[in-house]
């Protein structure tokens, strides 16, 4: 077990409203990364952040943001949902804004209807 | 453009045997790789990592390879168990770790007992 919690674990919204996922980094780490995995796809890269700072940013966009608290959990946002946000959202802890040793969390399965 | 590529969507291998995953990248600049076990409905889980100062990694069971010239690696299971039956992702990062992973869409791997 990695030690990354992510919740809710599914979720379904409608098209145009707005999305609130949570996750809880591994004790020890500071930087959570999140992913969006779209059906048959490996997962993309949204953003990375690092002691509370946004540290790298994918091809996503502004409508999806996030937080990162003092204890390192960290929040994405999604908002004004599309249909094609229907997707599973996963975060990684890691230290130090390094991926070397990023630990995955279970994901929060998203459907927007 | 798909960075990292993994062309055989699904390997099915019998129980005891060799299981060979293959994946490929374009980038140049990527010099840390890993690859990543998903089981169903929950979140990868790291299997081992590579460094472009190496060429071979080796974990009990898994040991991955990577040929720079041909922007080429594989991750090589010896013996096959039925508990490795999941969906394998090889990732990408550069600057040794510290740039977001980059995912391959994934081969999903069957022990046949």
């Amino acid at each position: 077990e990695t030690g990354v919690t992510q919740s809710p674990t599914h979720l379904i919204k409608t098209r145009g409203q707005q999305v609130t996922l949570r996750c809880s980094s591994q004790s020890g780490h500071n930087t959570v990364s999140w992913y969006q995995q779209a059906l048959g796809q490996g997962p993309q890269f949204i953003f990375q952040y690092y002691r509370e700072e946004e540290n790298g940013r994918g091809n996503f966009p502004p409508r999806f943001s996030g937080l990162q608290f003092p204890n390192y959990s960290s929040e994405l946002n999604v908002n004004a949902l599309e249909l094609d946000d229907s997707a599973l959202y996963l975060c990684a802890s890691s230290p130090d804004g390094s991926n070397t040793e990023a630990f995955f969390g279970q994901g929060t399965r998203l459907t927007v209807v | 453009d798909q960075q990292v590529k993994q062309n055989s969507p699904s390997l099915s291998v019998q129980e005891g045997r060799i299981s060979i995953l293959n994946c490929d990248y374009t980038n140049s600049m990527f010099d840390y790789f890993l690859w990543y076990k998903k089981y169903p409905a929950e979140g990868p889980t790291f299997l081992i990592s590579i460094s472009s100062i190496k060429d071979k990694n080796e974990d009990g069971r898994f040991t991955v390879f990577l040929n720079k010239s041909a922007k080429h690696l594989s991750l090589h299971i010896v013996p096959s168990q039925p508990g490795d039956s999941a969906v394998y992702f090889c990732a990408a990062s550069g600057n040794f770790g510290n740039e977001k992973l980059t995912f391959g869409t994934g081969t999903r791997l069957t022990i046949i007992p």
